[in-house]
C-alpha cells in the first residue's frame, strides 16, 4: 500500500497566479499520476511524473501550463500556471505499486480561481 | 482510443433498495478496478477483477467482470446511507498500464 501526502488541500487564487501542488509518498514509487477531477465529473489524467524523465502530458494538457517536478522517488509537485477560473477544479495525485494493482490517491487539492 | 462507458450518471434509491452500477468498454481489458469516492473524498480503492467471468463478493457488493473482459458491474444489496458516493470503474487495457476511468454512478439515498 501507500500513504500520499497532498497539499495544500485547498486553496483561493487569484487568476494570473500560480499554484504549487505537493505529493508526498510514504514509499517509493515509479510513477506517480495527476489528475483533474471537476465538480460531479470523472478523473482526467493530466500527466504521468516519472523520476528521472520528462512528466508524460495527455492531449489537451501542456507542460507551460502544468509543470511538473518529479525530484525522487517519493515526491513531485504539479504546478498550475497562470490561472484563470476555468482552472478551478479538484487536483489529484495518485500511484499505483505495479502497473496492474489499485491505485492510491492523495486527499486532492481543491482550487478555486478569483 | 480506449474508453470505458459507465450507466448511469446517478441512482436515486430508497434506503433498502439495490444499486447497480455498468461499465462498458471499448476494447477488452486486462483488468478492471472499481473505486469509491464519498463527497468530499478521494476515490478508494474496491476491488479489482482480472479474470473473464470473474465474481467477486464483499458483504453487500457483488462485482462481476464479463466473459469477453469488456464489460462490468458493480451490485449493490439493500443499500445503506454508509453507500452514497459515487462509484467508478477504471479499466486497465492489454496494451498499457494507464487506468481508464468511466464516468462515474453517483448513488442518492432518497430522504
Amino acid at each position: 500500500s501507500a500513504v500520499i501526502s497532498q497539499k495544500p488541500s485547498r486553496d483561493i487564487c487569484q487568476r494570473g497566479t500560480s499554484l504549487t501542488i505537493q505529493c508526498q509518498v510514504d514509499s517509493q514509487v515509479t510513477m506517480m499520476f495527476w489528475y483533474r477531477q471537476q465538480p460531479g465529473q470523472s478523473l482526467t489524467l493530466i500527466a504521468t511524473a516519472n523520476q528521472g524523465s520528462e512528466a508524460t502530458y495527455e492531449s489537451g494538457f501542456v507542460i507551460d501550463k502544468f509543470p511538473i517536478s518529479r525530484p525522487n522517488l517519493t515526491f513531485s509537485t504539479l504546478t498550475v500556471s497562470n490561472m484563470s477560473p476555468e482552472d478551478s477544479s479538484i487536483y489529484l495525485c495518485s500511484v499505483d505499486t505495479g502497473g496492474y494493482t489499485e491505485a492510491f490517491f492523495g486527499q486532492g487539492t481543491r482550487l478555486t480561481v478569483v | 482510443g480506449q474508453q470505458v462507458m459507465q450507466i448511469p450518471q446517478y441512482q436515486h434509491v430508497q434506503e433498502g433498495e439495490d444499486f447497480t452500477t455498468y461499465c462498458n468498454s471499448s476494447t477488452t481489458l486486462s483488468n478492471i478496478q472499481w473505486y469509491k469516492q464519498r463527497p468530499g473524498g478521494h476515490p478508494v480503492f474496491l476491488i479489482q477483477l482480472v479474470k473473464s467471468g470473474e465474481v467477486k463478493k464483499q458483504k453487500r457488493l457483488t462485482f462481476q467482470f464479463g466473459e469477453a473482459k469488456k464489460n462490468s458491474s458493480l451490485h449493490i444489496t439493500a443499500t445503506q446511507t454508509t453507500d452514497v458516493g459515487t462509484y467508478f470503474c477504471a479499466g486497465v487495457g492489454d496494451s498499457n498500464y494507464q487506468l481508464i476511468w468511466g464516468a462515474g454512478t453517483k448513488l442518492i439515498i432518497k430522504p
